[in-house]
């Protein structure tokens, strides 16, 4: 079946630095990409919608200049998360599909010191 | 507001067991709704979804869900547990069908299945 990935599965940062992750949809192509936020026992929530060739759709409360997403095409979209603070420590999901069927990515499991 | 609830945070069952994870909705028009699992070091995969139709709508690894209207319900169900079922469950709405993948999640059951 359709295959989503994420790189890196896991990253340590220092605080103040940027991190950028990577979604890929490996056998098809996406318009459109969806990244959501883990908090430890908790739900997923959904940050935004990467559009291919056009700017993100941020949900509420969830800053755009924090979270930057980038779809440069049709299978890679990107969340770099700037100037990270131990707050934003998480495990950060991205999906993609065809249709109604979404597949989702492994996640990236963020840890900022 | 849409709102997803899934009463059990934790279940214990015994393999060979039933399994019956519950899930409340609240949902303005009809509800598009999925149950998820997750496992560790793995993506979310699809168990099965209910659009419209038979109320009991049956997915992947022998499990099952019924749309209950009347109780704003999706539960899901499975005869017999495997080993393998241990996984974090999540029932998730359908945002909207304008853009497939905007889902809000229920918080999540975790299943753990003993010998």
């Amino acid at each position: 079946g359709a295959v989503v990935s994420q790189h890196p599965s896991w990253v340590i940062c220092k605080s103040g630095t940027s991190v950028k992750i990577e979604c890929r949809s490996l056998d098809f192509q996406a318009t459109t990409m969806f990244w959501y936020r883990q908090f430890p026992k908790q739900s997923l929530m959904l940050m935004a919608t990467s559009n291919e060739g056009s700017k993100a759709t941020y949900e509420q409360g969830v800053e755009k200049d924090k979270f930057l997403i980038n779809h440069a095409s049709l299978t890679l979209s990107t969340l770099t998360v700037t100037s990270a603070h131990p707050e934003d420590s998480s495990f950060y999901i991205c999906s993609a599909g065809q249709g109604e069927t979404q597949y989702f990515g492994p996640g990236t499991r963020l840890l900022v010191l | 507001a849409q709102s997803v609830t899934q009463p059990d945070i934790h279940i214990t069952v015994s393999e060979g067991a039933s399994l019956e994870l519950r899930c409340n909705y609240s949902y303005g028009a009809t509800p598009y709704l999925f149950w998820y699992v997750q496992s560790p070091g793995q993506g979310l995969q699809l168990l099965l979804k209910y659009f419209s139709g038979d109320t009991l709508v049956q997915g992947i690894k022998g499990f099952e869900a019924e749309f209950k209207r009347s109780q704003s319900s999706f539960n899901l169900r499975k005869p017999s547990v495997h080993w393998s079922d241990a996984a974090e469950y999540f029932c998730a709405v359908g945002l909207t069908t304008d853009s497939w993948g905007k889902f809000q999640f229920g918080a999540g059951t975790q299943v753990v299945v003993t010998p």
